[in-house]
């Protein structure tokens, strides 16, 4: 079914493992964007990206990196989990600039850091 | 730097009341202003969104905002709760800030109906 899929939707790792969280969309959206979702602080940016090879940080980007290969993948990396990286992380993409810049989002993937 | 800001946390309504979730922003420019919404253990839903013209917009699920410029607000509204509404609201604008089109969410208001 075509959308915005993220795996795994839960996982549970101990701090200084290196966590991988997949994002995957259908629609060939040019844009792609990685979020956290803390108690309190809504939702901020981590990385985006406006198209294949193109990335740029976001508001809290210590800590992850991102890659973008192919237009429909935008996996992020965790290269040594903290405690502080326990969170929800969305996924979303849109088509780009102007009167297509709604965004559409991932159901989430759980992340627990031991 | 463009921001928005939900002032309240929490609001609660009677089922078959009138809801309001509130949003004020501050940008440079001309305002793009977004709802969504998020439902236990799901992804955020986009509602509805202002980019220009008419001050009233209308959205997914009965919802509407209203735009208001010299408020600097855009709030969101529903003529009658359901108890199917309650959920995690967040308001959003955009953000072109280096070049590339971003979000700048709210801190998210979480809205209770009560039958």
């Amino acid at each position: 079914d075509a959308g915005i899929t993220q795996s795994p939707r839960y996982k549970i790792t101990e701090t200084g493992r290196q966590v991988t969280l997949m994002c995957h969309q259908t629609w060939s959206h040019s844009y792609m964007f990685w979020y956290r979702q803390d108690l309190g602080h809504g939702l901020r940016l981590i990385y985006y990206s406006a198209a294949a090879d193109i990335t740029d940080k976001g508001e809290v980007p210590d800590g992850y990196v991102v890659s973008r290969s192919k237009t429909e993948n935008f996996p992020l990396t965790l290269e040594s989990a903290t405690r502080s990286q326990t969170s929800v992380y969305f996924c979303a993409s849109s088509e780009g600039l102007g009167n297509t810049d709604t965004q559409y989002f991932g159901p989430g993937t759980r992340l627990t850091v031991l | 730097a463009q921001s928005v800001a939900q002032p309240e946390d929490q609001v609660n309504v009677a089922e078959g009341n009138p809801l309001t979730v509130k949003c004020t922003y501050s940008v440079s420019g001309n305002p793009y202003l977004f709802w969504y919404v998020q439902y236990p253990n799901r992804g955020l839903q986009f509602l509805l969104k202002y980019i220009t013209g008419d001050n009233l917009v209308k959205g997914s699920y009965g919802f509407e905002a209203e735009f208001n410029k010299s408020q600097t607000s855009f709030h969101l509204k529903k003529p009658s709760a359901l108890v199917s509404d309650s959920a995690l609201y967040f308001c959003a604008v955009r953000d072109l800030s280096g070049g590339y089109n971003k979000l700048i969410f709210g801190a998210g208001t979480r809205l209770a109906v009560h039958p």
